[in-house]
């Protein structure tokens, strides 16, 4: 089993759309958690991290299941310029390790 | 504005030819990374460092190798280029606890000819 499963997509929405995002871990001893955002061609940057209250920041939400070991990321009143790969990252062991990632791809 | 440089940019070579990649980072961070990305692809970690003189490989078998002499260098070297290793090298740092993830840099193309 993997330690970071992610659906590859692509997910295809209309602008507006509201987009769900599904990552598991195999890790239960993990202890940080990320959603990163990379554009085609680009570095990856931090999104937001996980934290196991949930946390928002303004039309993206995340939220941590530990006795599920999942992270989900959703994205509300989805804009042409959330078109990205979005990579779910677990901390293990002194590192970081990275989803394949979902690839989002918003339509006018 | 970036805190973890990368240079060069885009490096097209011959095949045969050794390379070295600079990665350098201003903010003291002692964990260092090399990631190997083709287009459209997953990241593979290749090689990390935890601070000054230490080296590991990482999940993914690479021929090149890095040295760690200074906290804010991390440069990775490719004795012999060969079309194979043309990819995207990106390189990250973090602090020790990990709570604010990895600083990635802009990375480096590299297509070997």
């Amino acid at each position: 089993r993997k330690e970071v499963e992610q659906d590859p997509g692509p997910f295809n929405v209309p602008e507006g759309a509201t987009v769900a995002f599904n990552c598991t871990y195999s890790n239960s001893a993990s202890q940080s958690f990320f959603w990163y955002r990379q554009d085609c061609r680009k570095e990856p940057k931090l999104l937001m991290s996980v934290y196991s209250s949930g946390n928002e920041d303004g039309r993206f939400t995340a939220q941590l299941n530990r006795a599920s070991q999942y992270i989900s990321l959703l994205i509300r009143d989805s804009k042409l310029s959330d078109s990205a790969t979005y990579l779910c990252v677990v901390q293990s062991q002194g590192n970081l390790i990275f989803g394949k990632g979902t690839k989002l791809s918003v339509k006018p | 504005e970036a805190d973890i440089y990368q240079t060069p940019r885009y490096l097209v070579i011959g095949t045969g030819k050794k390379i070295t990649l600079e990665c350098s980072q201003t903010m003291g961070h002692d964990k260092m990374y090399w990631y190997q990305q083709d287009p459209g692809m997953e990241l593979h970690l290749i090689h990390y460092s935890y601070g000054v003189n230490s080296t590991e490989k990482g999940d993914l078998s690479s021929e090149s190798t890095v040295s760690r002499i200074r906290t804010e260098h991390f440069p990775l070297t490719l004795e012999s280029a060969r079309p194979s290793h043309t990819s995207q090298y990106l390189c990250a740092s973090s602090e020790p606890g990990l709570l604010y993830g990895y600083t990635f840099g802009s990375g480096t193309r590299l297509t070997v000819v």
